[in-house]
């Protein structure tokens, strides 16, 4: 079965320039989740959807940050502008009904360096 | 989120079994327990998962107290791909996941 999938892989751009991450959930899966990991903070929850619908987004660090669920088999993660500070490895998450209990199974991550 | 604590570090020999232990003193009564790895440039993989009993599947085997303060998980046979960093977690139904620090482990040939 096809895990989830993000792309880019890599994405490297200079600071100011609009970025976007783009994740394929499992499908069937109702929920899914935005993380950011960086050495410092570790892996941090940003947005959460459930059923394509925004949930929490408290983790969503400032309005340069937005994301987006237009339908169950995709979503985007945009960041306008870009900053240095920005520079993470960004992963994708989903789970099924009741992700209280069922685990997420996570992408393999868009590394993400702003020059 | 009930916190938890894990050692940064940990070694093991290749074959043997690795028992990588977590204390969460605060857990409540509606929290479970979770635990995940990470191996280097890929994302977080869903290992096991338990409430009271003691769960095993395919990878490996978690043990929790009876007093569910602590757990402990095994890989009964490690090989050198299980080298990674070890996420135990714990959450109430409906909430989110919060990853720690973690425990890295290096299996040795």
């Amino acid at each position: 079965d096809a895990g989830v999938i993000q792309s880019p892989r890599h994405e490297v751009t200079e600071m100011g320039q609009e970025v976007t991450l783009r994740c394929k959930p499992i499908s069937g899966h109702d929920y899914l989740f935005w993380y950011r990991q960086t050495m410092m903070r570790g892996l941090e929850l940003l947005i959460y959807f459930n059923n394509n619908v925004p949930i929490d987004d408290s983790g969503m660090p400032e309005d340069r940050f937005s994301a987006k669920m237009p339908n169950a088999s995709f979503s985007t993660l945009k960041i306008q502008p870009s900053e240095p500070r920005d520079s993470a490895v960004y992963f994708c998450a989903s789970s099924t009904m009741g992700g209280g209990v069922q685990p997420q199974h996570f992408g393999d991550g868009t590394r993400l360096s702003i020059l | 989120d009930a916190k938890t604590t894990q050692p940064p570090s940990m070694d093991c020999a290749e074959g043997r079994a690795a028992n990588l232990p977590c204390n969460h003193s605060t857990i409540s009564g509606n929290e479970y327990v979770y635990w995940y790895r990470q191996i280097h440039s890929q994302g977080p993989q869903y290992i096991i998962h338990g409430l009271k009993n003691n769960e095993t599947n395919e990878m490996a085997s978690l043990i929790i107290t009876e007093d569910r303060k602590s757990s402990t998980l095994i890989l009964p046979h490690a090989t050198l791909r299980d080298t990674a960093v070890y996420y135990c977690i714990v959450r109430p139904t409906g909430n989110q996941f919060y990853f720690g620090t973690g425990t890295s482990l290096t299996v040795i040939p």
